[in-house]
């Protein structure tokens, strides 16, 4: 099956700072999202990125489909920051799966 | 609109009982997806449905079982439960299924503990 790698698997960063979350992926897919997890659990999303480059405010992200390959940008971290980030591919070869990746677990120090 | 929403957040079960858990997707939306998370570790793909079939199954015994209402709420079963099916359980919803460019969103979880 499809392989999702998320690298740092760990991340500490001082306020301010800024940090880039990579997403290597095994096979071509049919979409890639990123998540921010909450400590409750919820699952928010930053970014539907099946190609190409996004912004939204101190984040963006950019997909290179052929690459197998994504990237999320942190700039000006702050604490609430703070929190695991997945990416996720769908995938189907007929039958649909989803995978997530390894995960980083960021944390934002004042 | 209301987002995706899961019932109950919490749960506990003891080893050996069945267990149901229901998702009600975004309105408009016409799939649903199914996913475990153990402590720890990354969401596992379970099931997806879309338009009341299932279109996806992820690596899990058949204890586990699901399907999907003609409002396209759904409900996760799993039956003969096991100590390490402890996890949280969350629900997504799309507008489109298999093979679509479509964005998913996901619901709150569901907390399950088997004592």
């Amino acid at each position: 099956g499809i392989q999702v790698e998320q690298s740092p698997p760990d991340l500490i960063l001082q306020e301010g700072a800024n940090s880039t979350l990579r997403c290597n992926f095994s096979d071509s897919v049919n979409n890639l999202q990123w998540f921010h997890q909450n400590p409750w659990g919820q699952l928010i999303n930053l970014f539907y990125i099946p190609s190409g480059t996004k912004q939204n405010g101190r984040l963006s992200a950019t997909t290179v489909a052929t690459e197998r390959y994504s990237l999320l940008y942190i700039s000006s971290s702050q604490t609430t920051d703070s929190g695991v980030y997945f990416c996720a591919v769908w995938h189907s070869g007929g039958y649909q799966k989803v995978t997530f990746g390894t995960g980083t677990k960021l944390q934002v120090i004042p | 609109d209301a987002g995706v929403t899961q019932s109950p957040t919490h749960l506990i079960k003891t080893r050996g009982q069945h267990v149901t858990l229901r998702c009600s997707p975004i309105s408009g939306h016409k799939s649903v997806s199914w996913y475990q998370q153990v402590l720890g570790q990354g969401p596992q793909f379970i099931f997806q449905y879309y338009e009341k079939e299932e279109r996806g199954r992820g690596n899990f015994p058949d204890r586990f079982s699901a399907r999907q209402f003609p409002n396209y709420s759904s409900e996760l079963n799993v039956n003969a439960l096991l100590l390490g099916d402890s996890a949280l359980y969350l629900c997504a919803s799309s507008r489109q299924g298999v093979g679509a460019r479509t964005e998913a969103f996901f619901g709150q979880g569901t907390r399950l503990t088997v004592v």
